[in-house]
């Protein structure tokens, strides 16, 4: 079955530290790639997506991420974290399965230390 | 700055009794998507539609959880009747394509004591 899996549920950094989380999908097809953002008490947002093209995209807030075709990962970076990074990080993958389905990791909380 | 509205935000309810949430989806989408999130299982998708026609609701369960767009500005998602697990934030997202980014909007807190 198709699913998305986000490695890490709980993260702790210190601002500046770097960050990298973790997203891969078990599915062969076609796929367009997402992360998405929730701070605490809001709703979810989009960071950056990936379509086509150069497999390393640039979202919002200094966010990176880097499509990997041959181990189906789509993992988000960032060279410097902030205390207002503190959120819960979400991979989503739409599938084209002649229809499109869009299955969302289990979230990633990021905690980061002042 | 066009955004997705959901109403109520938070709801509070007895076992038994039907629970109605409404989403009013951004002007010109053509994609609705409703989600429930709990601690255990996260985000799950219970149901999109396009151009107001169902396309997927595999997600939910049939026995008491229906949706609908009444109309292109208003989606619905009633349960009925409403039991403690169905507990949770139900997200209602809309797109301007099936694969494209969602918005999402601000949920709705469901208690069901």
């Amino acid at each position: 079955a198709q699913s998305v899996s986000q490695h890490n549920h709980h993260v702790i950094l210190s601002e500046a530290a770097s960050l990298e989380l973790g997203c891969n999908y078990s599915y062969g097809g076609t796929v367009n790639l997402f992360w998405y953002v929730q701070y605490p008490g809001q709703h979810l947002q989009l960071l950056l997506k990936y379509f086509s093209g150069d497999p390393l995209v640039k979202g919002i807030k200094g966010f990176e991420a880097e499509f990997i075709k041959s181990k189906f990962s789509f993992n988000l970076r960032k060279p410097s974290v902030q205390w207002s990074d503190t959120a819960e990080y979400f991979c989503a993958v739409t599938l084209d399965t002649g229809g499109f389905k869009t299955i969302f990791g289990a979230g990633t909380r990021l905690f980061v230390k002042a | 700055d066009a955004r997705v509205t959901q109403t109520p935000r938070h709801k509070v309810t007895e076992m038994g009794q039907e629970v109605t949430m409404r989403c009013q989806p951004i002007l010109g989408h053509n994609t609705v998507f409703w989600y429930r999130q709990t601690m255990m299982q996260g985000l799950e998708l219970l149901a999109y539609f396009r151009n107001r026609a169902p396309l997927d609701d595999s997600g939910m369960p049939k026995d008491r959880f229906s949706a609908e767009m009444p109309d292109a500005t208003l989606a619905t998602l009633k349960i009925q009747p409403s039991e403690p697990r169905d507990s949770a934030v139900y997200f209602c997202a809309s797109g301007p394509r099936t694969k494209d980014t969602q918005y999402f909007g601000p949920g709705t807190r469901l208690t069901v004591l």
